[in-house]
């Protein structure tokens, strides 16, 4: 699977767009971008996926480039409870063994 | 959406003592299930991936007799740690996927192990 690369930490006002940036340049064109976040002391809670096209849920908007070398996630009205650490990982729908592997991730705090 | 309990969720138990902790699918049957282990500040780190009925094949660098793993069934899976040292104090967090041709993966809380 195609390693991720994402900033270790960012800030963002409450009630504003948080825009998380991920890098992931040596992607196939069969592999998917998830995107994960963990809030402190919990499990790991699913947000988003897509492969090529921009996908929006209840939650974020994942915005994928045409190359696809890079990513953004959206939260578009972060609230406090937004605060946790954003995984983007990179791999294939169906991989062997479909396992998740975790980079470091984004570590979001949302102020007031 | 999807289920996944894990128990206990915290644990403290004495150096040299066996823990188990166990992963239970609430509302779908998990053919395959994973357990993570996450240390402060770090990011969550894959043990082993189990499939319903097979044995676990663990990640290189985890140790298969001291991190036992049993997936008897769809909806459970334990992971057990043996002779636990206090090194094995972590996060413990088990995964599941509901069949071969699914992509969705959904956690458990994780399990908070103490050994002192």
């Amino acid at each position: 699977d195609a390693k991720t690369t994402q900033p270790t930490s960012m800030d963002c006002a409450e009630g504003r767009a948080a825009n998380l940036p991920c890098n992931h340049s040596t992607i196939s064109g069969n592999e998917y971008v998830y995107w994960y976040r963990q809030i402190h002391s919990q499990g790991p809670q699913y947000i988003i996926h897509g492969l090529k096209n921009n996908e929006t849920n209840e939650m974020a908007s994942l915005i994928i480039t045409e190359d696809r070398k890079s990513s953004t996630l959206i939260l578009p009205h972060a609230t406090l409870r937004d605060t946790a650490v954003y995984y983007c990982i990179v791999r294939f729908l169906y991989n062997q063994g479909g396992k998740l592997i975790f980079g470091q991730g984004t570590e979001l705090s949302v102020k007031p | 959406g999807a289920v996944v309990s894990q128990h206990p969720s915290r644990v403290i138990c004495k150096s040299g003592t066996s823990v188990k902790i166990e992963c239970r699918s609430l509302d779908f049957q998990a053919t395959t299930m994973f357990w993570y282990r996450q240390f402060p500040k770090q990011s969550l780190m894959l043990m082993a991936t189990s499939n319903e009925g097979s044995k676990a094949t663990y990640e290189q660098g985890v140790e298969k007799d001291k991190f036992l793993i049993n997936h008897a069934s769809l909806t459970l899976s334990t992971l057990t740690v043996t002779s636990a040292h206090p090194e094995d104090s972590s996060f413990y967090i088990c995964s599941a996927r509901q069949g071969a041709n699914s992509y969705e993966q959904y956690f458990g809380p994780g399990t908070r192990l103490t050994v002192t």
